[in-house]
């Protein structure tokens, strides 16, 4: 079962203008990832942030995780056109050997 | 970085045919794979994780006989849908995890229609 619920599960916003999703999972992780997913195509890594660690930036990118509250938000700043896309976290569970469990998803807009 | 090729792209067929997907690690090696299967606008659904040289895993609920799995080298995973069905239409996705990371490498996905 997905245990990552992102939301909002859409978002529309202008070029320039900041974006943040947020992602909430059940159980104990090693560490959560987020992904980007162009319309019919596949996944593409931006970012990990381990189970230990509170906040992590790549380039445009903020991620901040609160495993006391089993959340995590990707902060997207200045965003541009190209950036819609659809965003999903990952979790990596303690003991899954690799396997991920992917939330639902938000599928951001930037309008140009 | 790591290059995840899949293929085809995009297939049509009858009902009742077999479809195979094929996933290629293309510069590194990849003793396990994912496949997964997202249906229009939700998430990924994992059905089962391809081991090179032994049988695949499959997650509850997914038939082991309706989607084979072969994993025969460390660079090449192969699923196959028989007896397509149009509920078997959907986007399938492999996945491989990079060397020393928990990172998955995805392929670009199949899209499946069954007529």
């Amino acid at each position: 079962s997905q245990q990552g619920e992102e939301d909002p599960q859409a978002l529309s916003i202008q070029e320039g203008e900041n974006a943040t999703m947020n992602c909430s999972y059940k159980t104990s992780i090693n560490n959560l990832q987020w992904y980007r997913q162009n319309s019919g195509r596949g996944l593409v890594h931006l970012i990990l942030i381990r189970s230990n660690e509170r906040e992590k930036h790549s380039g445009r990118l903020r991620v901040t995780l609160d495993t006391s509250k089993k959340s995590s938000s990707l902060l997207i700043t200045a965003s541009r056109a190209a950036d819609t896309a659809s965003y999903f976290c990952a979790t990596d569970d303690i003991g899954s050997n690799y396997k991920l469990t992917f939330g639902k998803g938000t599928l951001l807009t930037v309008n140009p | 970085g790591a290059v995840v090729s899949q293929h085809p792209s995009w297939v049509i067929c009858k009902s009742g045919t077999s479809v195979k997907i094929e996933c290629r690690s293309l510069d590194f090696q990849a003793t396990t794979m994912f496949w997964y299967r997202q249906f229009p606008k939700q998430s990924l659904m994992l059905m089962a994780t391809s081991n090179e040289g032994s049988k695949a895993t499959y997650e509850q609920g997914v038939e082991k006989d309706k989607f084979l799995i072969n994993h025969a080298s460390l660079t090449l995973s192969t699923l196959t849908v028989t007896s397509a069905h149009p509920e078997d239409s959907s986007f399938y996705i492999c996945s491989a995890p990079t060397a020393g990371a928990n990172v998955l490498t995805f392929g670009a996905g199949s899209r499946l229609t069954v007529l």
